[in-house]
């Protein structure tokens, strides 16, 4: 079965810089999609990003991008200009290109500090 | 994006009794839809995949009985906690991906139910 691991349960990052997010699988597959989710207060799953594993080419939207390294099955999420409303958690996922389900890791509580 | 509504948002129902959760997909056909719990401070964990038409497959370890599952259109999936207790009590998420699209389509997510049982 695959896991997915978040090695971080909380972050903190000062408002206006970077930080990184780490998130490892173990998956026996060559085809799988891989996701980053925000969850604020809320509690609404938002898609941050998603990367195929086929594409070597890393996934970027606007401020956030990641770091795909499918040998060492590691998909870490990098988020710039950090801004007070990216404080969240935020999941990893796993997801089979042949199978439905979805997989999360146990996420990461990110504190953006002004 | 397309919209997952979920209702209630939150019910708080007494221990013995039963409490259904809707999952409804606004603006698309969902052929199947995911239903997830999550206990405070933790992750999403799948408790069972539904598919329209059909018998939802459960988790290992999710009770079919307690938890059960109906999804009898393209657009609705509900949740039935039967016979509810105390230790029921989570925060319930359902996840619907657009029918007749690849795997590759994500899926979108509802707001979430958060069900206290008392």
């Amino acid at each position: 079965a695959q896991t997915v691991t978040q090695s971080q349960p909380e972050m903190s990052v000062q408002e206006a810089e970077t930080v990184t997010l780490s998130c490892t699988y173990d998956t026996s597959e060559s085809d799988y999609y891989l996701f980053w989710y925000k969850q604020p207060p809320s509690r609404q799953m938002i898609l941050v990003i998603r990367q195929e594993a086929y594409k070597q080419q890393n996934a970027t939207e606007n401020r956030f991008s990641v770091n795909f390294q499918k040998a060492a099955k590691s998909f870490s999420l990098k988020i710039s200009d950090s801004q007070l409303g990216d404080a969240a958690m935020y999941f990893c996922a796993y997801r089979s290109a042949w199978l439905d389900d979805m997989r999360f890791g146990a996420g990461t509580r990110l504190t953006v500090k002004p | 994006g397309a919209v997952v509504s979920q209702h209630p948002s939150w019910v708080i129902c007494k221990s013995g009794t039963s409490v259904k959760i809707e999952c409804r997909s606004l603006d698309f056909q969902a052929t199947t839809m995911f239903w997830y719990r999550q206990f405070p401070k933790q992750s999403l964990m799948l408790m069972a995949t539904s598919n329209e038409g059909s018998k939802a497959t459960y988790e290992q370890g999710v009770e079919k009985d307690k938890f059960l599952i109906n999804h009898a259109s393209l657009t609705l999936s509900t949740l039935t906690v039967t016979s509810a207790h105390p230790e029921d009590s989570s925060f319930y998420i359902c996840s619907a991906r657009p029918g007749g699209t690849g795997l590759d389509t994500e899926a979108f997510f509802g707001q979430g139910t958060r069900l206290t049982v008392v």
